[in-house]
């Protein structure tokens, strides 16, 4: 299967700092790129969709000014974590498609921890 | 609204027994099905897909599904279950053009 990687694995930072995730598709072009965020013991809840050049379309109750999301070419799309508060500490995790597929390809995830 | 449900939360096994999950789903139309499997520290694998075709999917590591159709049922099962598949499962739906949803997700632990 297609490959999605995450950077960083991990982060921990200072409440009201911001903090930029990446997530790259190594080997296929990601028409379509998805965040989801995993909550200790929990399932993955769907943040946003983003489309290669488009302004990304966020899920009901997740502020788009808080979750920052720019997919401006067809390997990356990041995510940014805006004056960042402990309770925004979770598992973040994209996922990635492209034309030629039919199912969603994962990323490690990502560990932000907000001090 | 569309939702994905797991009915277990959590399973308890000894090793050797045969394993359940069940998920429902509530969409309607065409969908993908998917089994997610999480270790403990680790992030997602597939265990196994269904698009179209057999609804008896054989996935990695000796599971297997069963898409049927007029229950909205995608449940995943396993003939033995080891100690090694103590872990989070998820089940998920896609419609085309249209992002993954997961289900609430079960915790399987086996004890040896």
């Amino acid at each position: 299967g297609a490959v999605v990687s995450q950077h960083p694995s991990r982060v921990i930072c200072k409440s009201g700092t911001s903090v930029k995730i990446e997530c790259r598709s190594l080997d296929f072009q990601a028409t379509t790129m998805f965040w989801y965020r995993q909550f200790p013991k929990k399932s993955l809840m769907l943040m946003a969709t983003s489309n290669e050049g488009s302004k990304a379309t966020y899920e009901q109750g997740v502020e788009k000014d808080k979750f920052l999301i720019n997919h401006a070419s067809l390997t990356l799309s990041t995510l940014t974590v805006t004056s960042a508060h402990p309770e925004d500490s979770s598992f973040y995790i994209c996922s990635a498609t492209g034309t030629i597929y039919n199912e969603q390809f994962f990323g490690p995830g990502t560990r932000l921890t907000v001090l | 609204a569309q939702s994905v449900s797991q009915h277990n939360h959590h399973v308890i096994l000894s090793e050797a027994a045969s394993l359940e999950l069940g998920c429902n789903y509530s969409y309607g139309g065409t969908v993908n099905l998917f089994w997610y499997v999480q270790y403990p520290g680790q992030h997602l694998q597939l265990l196994l897909k269904y698009f179209s075709g057999d609804p008896l999917v054989k996935g990695i590591k000796g599971f297997e599904a069963e898409f049927i159709k007029s229950k909205f049922s995608f449940n995943l099962r396993k003939p033995s279950v080891q100690w090694s598949d103590t872990a989070e499962y998820f089940c998920a739906v896609r419609q085309a053009g249209t992002a993954l949803i997961f289900g609430k997700g079960t915790t399987l632990s086996v004890s040896s």
